[in-house]
């Protein structure tokens, strides 16, 4: 069985400052694991993706995120934050199964 | 490349009553999967489909079906409609290493 858990269901930060949206997972099986996000009325859009290539992982907009097999973590990071950013995040895992999906956490940027 | 689409984009529905859902994957995308997304439950699996056959089914009543057709689009269904179907429904299509998502149907049901 798979499962995600997303800390925090909402995060602040000012804009220019480093965002940090935390993710663990439980896999059987090796995972496959995703960060997407979602605007208002919008479906969800893949950030980025870790299939077993390497670690660390960079997607669009400036997002990164490390994969940490001891810690079970891919923890979604962007250096400087935009007020564009603001939405919600979801981190998903699959291992040859559908996607299981985390909570979510809605980021907030303050100007 | 056109993305996933989905139509409707907004329905309100009574009790009681059936609906349909229609999904058009990307272009050579073979399988096709359904969420659904309320406040309370968060993101959850319906079924996937993969040249027309059902290949992963979720947790759900059987009031929820799917089908595809030879296109690869592909259709939900939800009979005797209950308050607590309203949600946002979202269609993925893709690979298990990548899904692209479709904007969603919101269902309302009163």
């Amino acid at each position: 069985a798979q499962s995600v858990t997303q800390l925090g269901s909402h995060v602040s930060v000012s804009e220019g400052a480093l965002v940090l949206l935390r993710c663990n997972y439980s896999s059987s099986v090796p995972p496959y694991l995703f960060w997407y996000v979602q605007y208002p009325n919008q479906g969800l859009q893949l950030l980025l993706k870790y299939t077993s290539a390497a670690t660390l992982v960079k997607g669009i907009n400036g997002f990164e995120a490390e994969f940490k097999k001891s810690e079970t973590s891919f923890h979604l990071t962007k250096p400087s934050a935009h007020m564009s950013d603001a939405a919600e995040y979801f981190c998903a895992v699959s291992g040859n199964t559908p996607l299981v999906f985390g909570k979510g956490t809605r980021l907030s940027v303050i100007a | 490349k056109a993305g996933v689409t989905q139509t409707p984009r907004y329905l309100i529905k009574t009790r009681g009553q059936q609906v349909t859902l229609s999904c058009s994957p990307i272009s050579g995308h073979r399988s096709v999967s359904w969420y659904q997304q309320t406040p309370g439950q968060g993101l959850q699996f319906l079924f996937e489909y993969f040249s027309e056959t059902q290949r992963n089914k979720g947790n759900f009543p059987g009031r929820f079906s799917g089908r595809q057709f030879s296109n690869s689009r592909s259709e939900m269904n939800v009979s005797t409609l209950e308050l607590g179907d309203s949600a946002l429904y979202l269609c993925a299509s893709g690979t298990v290493e990548t899904q692209y998502f479709g904007p969603g149907t919101r269902l309302l049901v009163l």
